[in-house]
C-alpha cells in the first residue's frame, strides 16, 4: 500500500531564512509524488510534482522539492520564506497513472512564517 | 474562469436530513473526485470516477451516493446526515495521461451537521 509521512506537525520559520518541510513515502513501484498548499478557508492548490528525470524538481511560488530515492524522501524547499508562505502543506502520492486513481495524503505541515 | 467549483461553500442541516453537494470542472478532464477533510485536516479519498463511470469507493457509509451526469459533473447526495459527516468536502478532476495527473481542487463544501 502506498503511504506518506510528514513527520513535523509545524515548522515555523523567520522571514528570509530557509524552510523544510519533510515527506517521506512508501510505495510500491515508482513514485509519483506530489506537493499542495492550503491556505485557510481555501481549496487545495498544487505546486510541484515528481515523475520522473531530475532529481531537483521546481514549482511555484519559488518552491522546490527533492526526490532522494535511497532515503525514500520528497522533502519541499524553498531558499527564503514569506510571511506569506504561512499555510498548511500536504506532500501526497499516487499510483501508476491508472484511471481515477486517488491521491494518498500526509497528515499535512503547518507552516508559520515570523516576520 | 473557475476551473473545478462546487456548490454550496457552506451547508449548515440538521441531522437526519439529505443534502447534496454539486460539483463542476471545465478543465476538459476525465476524472473527479470527492475528498473528506476532518477537523484534524487529514485528506482522505471517498470516490473517484472516470468517463462517468465509479473506480474507486472506498469503504464510505452507504449514505454517500455519488452520481457523474457527464464527465465535467459529480454530485455527492448524503442521506440521514449524522454529526460525524460535518468535515469539509473537496471535489477535484484530473486527466488521465498526458501530464500525468495532478489534480485541481475546488474550493470545498463545509458542511455542519447540528
Amino acid at each position: 500500500a502506498q503511504s506518506v509521512a510528514q513527520p513535523e506537525d509545524q515548522v515555523n520559520v523567520a522571514e528570509g531564512n530557509p524552510l523544510t518541510v519533510k515527506c517521506t513515502y512508501s510505495v510500491s513501484g515508482n513514485p509519483y509524488l506530489f506537493w499542495y498548499v492550503q491556505y485557510p478557508n481555501r481549496g487545495l492548490q498544487f505546486l510541484l510534482k515528481y515523475i520522473t528525470g531530475d532529481n531537483l524538481v521546481k514549482g511555484s511560488y519559488g518552491f522546490e522539492a527533492e526526490f532522494n530515492k535511497s532515503q525514500t524522501s520528497f522533502h519541499l524547499k524553498k531558499p527564503s520564506a514569506l510571511v506569506s508562505d504561512s499555510a498548511l502543506y500536504f506532500c501526497a502520492v499516487r499510483g501508476p497513472n491508472q484511471a481515477g486513481t486517488a491521491l494518498i495524503f500526509g497528515k499535512g505541515t503547518t507552516l508559520s512564517v515570523s516576520s | 474562469d473557475t476551473a473545478v467549483s462546487q456548490t454550496p461553500k457552506y451547508l449548515v442541516t440538521q441531522m437526519g436530513n439529505d443534502k447534496s453537494i454539486k460539483c463542476e470542472q471545465n478543465l476538459g478532464h476525465d476524472t473527479m473526485y470527492w475528498y473528506k477533510q476532518d477537523s484534524k485536516k487529514f485528506l482522505k479519498i471517498m470516490f473517484s470516477y472516470n468517463n462517468k463511470e465509479l473506480i474507486i469507493n472506498e469503504t464510505v457509509p452507504n449514505r454517500f451516493s455519488p452520481k457523474s451526469p457527464d464527465k465535467a459533473h459529480l454530485n455527492l447526495h448524503i442521506n440521514s446526515l449524522e454529526l460525524g459527516d460535518s468535515a469539509v468536502y473537496f471535489c477535484a478532476s484530473s486527466q488521465t495521461g498526458g501530464a500525468l495527473g495532478e489534480q485541481f481542487f475546488g474550493p470545498g463544501t463545509r458542511l455542519t451537521v447540528l
